[in-house]
């Protein structure tokens, strides 16, 4: 699919854990996104790169980091993480140099108790 | 921000149509987005307006005026399948902010026979 693979697609953990979840593309695209999906609030922006190293923020990019060593390679680190923060993880992709819209990977679920 | 705005469910009968609504606040976008996501899989790409006016792809056809802060999503000659959530998501205005979407909450369709 779009030559996203997500990295572990299930986790389980304990609060106050650090946890990363990986998120690695073959499309050398150069944006990266990390979302998070909620029931009741859809799809919500953590953060995104437009290059390496290069990230911003997203609208709930409290309580996590981000780091893109290499163009394939997307990182989303909870340092401690909370049960706040148990949610299912997509990694999205795109290349608007192309007009190609965001293709999004298989997801990661996890779970904080 | 984008206050975007869906309903949460809306059910049809197969061989039926089926509009859904979007509707946003937002100074401004690059295009707007529309992806399917069954349960307990990743969003997958619909389709996309940059201009106003009608976009038709086969039995999906998205719609889109920004003087009216309005999109929908056209669906026709239903099947089972395509029961799902279909999501309205704005994007960025600049190149560097263009796939950075903002999505709504999504609509629930149900099909049923």
């Amino acid at each position: 699919d779009a030559g996203i693979t997500q990295s572990p697609r299930h986790k389980v953990t304990e609060t106050g854990t650090p946890v990363t979840l990986r998120c690695h593309q073959t499309e050398n695209h150069r944006y990266m996104y990390w979302y998070r999906q909620d029931p009741g609030h859809g799809l919500r922006l953590i953060h995104y790169s437009y290059g390496v190293k290069d990230t911003d923020k997203g609208e709930v990019s409290d309580g996590y980091s981000v780091s893109r060593s290499k163009t394939e390679d997307f990182l989303l680190t909870l340092e401690s993480a909370t049960s706040s923060q148990t949610s299912v993880y997509f990694c999205a992709i795109s290349d608007p140099t192309s007009n190609q819209p965001q293709h999004f990977g298989d997801g990661t679920r996890l779970s904080i108790l | 921000g984008q206050n975007i705005d869906q309903p949460t469910e809306m059910t049809a009968t197969e061989g039926a149509i089926v509009q859904i609504n979007c509707t946003y606040q937002t100074s401004g976008f690059n295009g707007l987005f529309w992806y399917q996501q069954h349960a307990g899989e990743a969003p997958t790409f619909l389709s996309y307006n940059v201009l106003d006016g009608l976009e038709e792809k086969g039995r999906f056809s998205s719609f889109l005026s920004r003087s009216k802060g309005y999109s929908y999503l056209l669906l026709k000659e239903l099947q089972m399948k395509d029961s799902a959530s279909y999501l309205c998501a704005p994007g960025g205005v600049t190149t560097d902010s263009w796939g950075k979407l903002q999505f709504g909450a999504g609509t629930q369709v149900v099909v049923t026979p």
